[in-house]
């Protein structure tokens, strides 16, 4: 079965950098969900998307943006890094607002 | 301040047990409970979730018990095998924010063979 694609999977970038990170849903799921996961710490919610439109929004810093575009991929972007941004960062798709989460496999953020 | 509360940390269980993972939470608007698994470096995985209109869920060796008057939920993995061996996270998500999974801080189990 198709599951969640994430792009890159591994990004080292500087301090002050900026950074893309890509999601592609699973077919016919409509909502994305983007979470960041520090070392040995549980995810944190950053922000959610339904229908291209922003659904609900966490713990995101304002240096981090995100969209969903009509095709339903999400990006979520990322300036003025800082070396705290070093983590893993999940998307996650569901056919409904309300559906079963599913998890890609992350992209690693290090920032030097 | 944890809206989900995770217990214990880290669990050491002999093959063949059975391994129970607890989780309390504070807002009584969450409706929905999943549990995830979490093997290093990958994604968390959907176990089995349970919504409150339900007290007990089985799935396999994965049982959910929930107790909505005591506002906690666990996971119980009968008959452990090493392969069970990962992080195991509960979550939370309800109310306005329902899309919103608030994670629990994880238990790492390890099964012994």
């Amino acid at each position: 079965a198709a599951g969640v694609i994430q792009s890159p999977r591994h990004l080292i970038k500087e301090k002050r950098e900026t950074a893309t990170l890509k999601c592609y849903p699973i077919p016919r799921h409509d909502t994305v969900y983007w979470y960041q996961q520090g070392p040995g710490q549980d995810p944190q919610f950053l922000i959610s998307f339904y229908e291209k439109m922003q659904s609900d929004k966490g713990s995101i810093p304002d240096r981090f943006s995100a969209q969903q575009f009509s095709d339903y991929h999400s990006e979520l972007n990322m300036s003025s890094l800082e070396l705290g941004d070093s983590a893993l960062y999940f998307c996650a798709s569901s056919r409904t607002p309300r559906g079963t989460q599913y998890f890609g496999p992350g992209t690693r953020l290090l920032v030097l | 301040q944890q809206q989900v509360k995770q217990s214990p940390q880290s669990l050491i269980v002999q093959k063949g047990g059975i391994s129970i993972i607890n989780c309390a939470y504070e807002n009584t608007a969450f409706d929905y409970f999943p549990w995830y698994q979490q093997f290093p470096g990958k994604g968390p995985a959907l176990l089995i979730a349970i919504r409150p209109d339900v007290s007990e869920k089985k799935e396999g060796r994965f049982t959910i018990s929930f107790n909505k008057s005591a506002k906690q939920f666990s996971l119980h993995i009968m008959d452990s095998q090493p392969g069970d061996s990962a992080t195991y996270f509960c979550a939370a998500s309800g109310g306005t924010s329902y899309g919103k999974l608030t994670f629990g801080q994880g238990t790492i189990l390890t099964v012994h063979p």
